[in-house]
């Protein structure tokens, strides 16, 4: 059982936007600390957002992130076909990373 | 460029020991925090270990420690992840992964580890 719940999945069509909760399950987790990676089948994950809300140089401004108490959440707006991924969070909860089970997002 | 490739990934027995290596390219590999994350098939991903810079600190998740071993060799840029006693769940792919500050920057592809009978 991760110490991080997400969606299994999420849906939307082209154009539009979708976000993806990350709701933490430990009161260990530091919600400070919550980053997210999409991960292409087959392929590695990649670095989408971190600190919450930061976006690495070349990651498109179409993903933000953001936190409310303990749940943080991915918000992709103008959705492309190539977005279609699996998308996880992840944070420091006590003396681990954890990351979230992942969400499956679906372009419609 | 920053490359992480990822060697080592065999079929082995339950109990048996397996060591996975990962060579590093494109950057100050001596200035990054390294991981070792893995994902089981069809599954989520889970971090398994890390070791500081110079590597006098290592960390694991409880379901590895005493048996896996994470270690570095700056002047090779090279991370490896020695692995005792496997299990049936520690079948996965396993991929290396600098971890500076509160992020997984960059991943390599992962290498194929499966442990079976």
């Amino acid at each position: 059982q991760s110490a991080l719940t997400q969606p299994r999945s999420v849906s939307g069509s082209p154009g539009q936007s979708v976000t993806i909760s990350c709701t933490g399950t430990s009161s260990d987790v530091d919600y400070n600390y919550v980053s997210w990676y999409q991960q292409h089948p087959g392929k590695a994950p990649k670095l989408m957002i971190y600190d919450v809300s930061k976006r690495p140089s070349g990651v498109p401004d179409r993903f933000s992130g953001s936190k409310s108490g303990n749940t943080a959440s991915l918000t992709i707006s103008g959705l492309q076909d190539e977005d279609e991924a699996d998308y996880y969070c992840c944070s420091l909860a006590g003396s681990y990373w954890a990351f979230g089970g992942g969400t499956k997002l679906t372009v419609l | 460029e920053v490359q992480l490739v990822e060697s080592g990934g065999a079929l082995v027995q339950p109990g048996g020991s397996l060591r996975l290596s990962c060579t590093a390219s494109g950057f100050t590999f001596s200035s990054y925090w390294m991981s070792w994350v893995r994902q089981a098939p069809g599954k989520g991903l889970e971090w398994v270990a890390n070791i500081k810079r110079d590597g006098s600190e290592k960390y694991y998740v409880d379901s590895v420690k005493g048996r896996f071993s994470i270690s570095r060799d700056n002047a090779k840029n090279s991370l490896d992840l020695q692995m005792n006693s496997l299990r049936a769940e520690d079948t996965a792919v396993y991929h290396c992964a600098t971890h500076e500050g509160r992020k997984f920057d960059y991943w390599g592809q992962g290498t194929l580890v499966t442990v079976s009978s």
